[in-house]
């Protein structure tokens, strides 16, 4: 089993800060097979970011991946207020495992 | 509009069983590989069974192998995860999920539902 690392748990931003999200893999991702999701209570997970650096559909351009091998990156790079949520990174080389998340809440 | 409406989840007793429904519209759902994921309270996402268009190729994670059974009737639209021996730890939100549908054995899930929650307790 792939697991996935997410640092750091929780990311304290006020709304217009730039957020850096991370996630390490055990072990090389063929083809670059990370995704990132957005999870807000009671909602649905939202697909954000898929083959570590393309964007889902609808997506706004604030929302970026980045990164291959082992590690990757999501960046928001201005928080809207509707971005303060949980993030999880998901690998689906093998069967798929998430991290174990990353809140971002208001500082 | 693409929506898929997970239903069948309770308070049900350990050692029982629950069959949770997953109804999908607004694309077509023979042509999707289907997944279940749970969130058990506090916790992250983890991933618990998957199904080929075929129904041919299934999959299991670890913690509920032998257990649990997932299927899909498609022309009903719907995935199913059928759940027995339910333990205290099964307690969660289950999501169904579709996958982006390529060619290749595994995608990532670009829609899913809102969940239905599922509480193992006596």
């Amino acid at each position: 089993e792939i697991v996935l690392t997410q640092s750091p748990g929780t990311l304290s931003l006020s709304p217009g800060e730039r957020a850096t999200l991370s996630c390490r893999a055990s072990q090389t991702l063929s083809r670059d097979s990370l995704a990132w999701y957005q999870l807000k209570p009671g909602q649905a997970p939202r697909l954000l970011i898929y083959g570590s650096s393309s964007r889902a559909t609808g997506i706004p351009d604030r929302f970026s991946g980045s990164g291959s091998g082992t590690d990757f990156t999501l960046t928001i790079s201005r928080l809207e207020p509707e971005d303060f949520a949980v993030y999880y990174c998901q690998q689906y080389a093998t069967s798929p495992t998430f991290g174990q998340g990353t809140e971002v809440d208001v500082k | 509009e693409v929506q898929l409406l997970e239903s069948g989840g309770g308070l049900i007793q350990p050692g029982g069983s629950l069959r949770l429904s997953c109804a999908a519209s607004g694309f077509t759902f023979s042509n999707f590989d289907m997944n279940w994921v749970r969130q058990a309270p506090g916790k992250g996402l983890e991933w618990v069974s998957a199904i080929d268009t075929s129904g041919t190729y299934i999959y299991y994670s670890d913690s509920v192998k032998g257990r649990f059974t997932i299927s899909r009737d498609d022309s009903k639209s719907t995935l199913y995860l059928q759940m027995n021996s339910l333990r205290a730890e099964d307690t969660a939100v289950y999501f169904c999920a579709k996958e982006v549908g390529t060619p290749r054995s595994w995608d990532p899930f670009d829609i899913w539902g809102q969940g239905t929650t599922v509480i193992v307790s006596s």
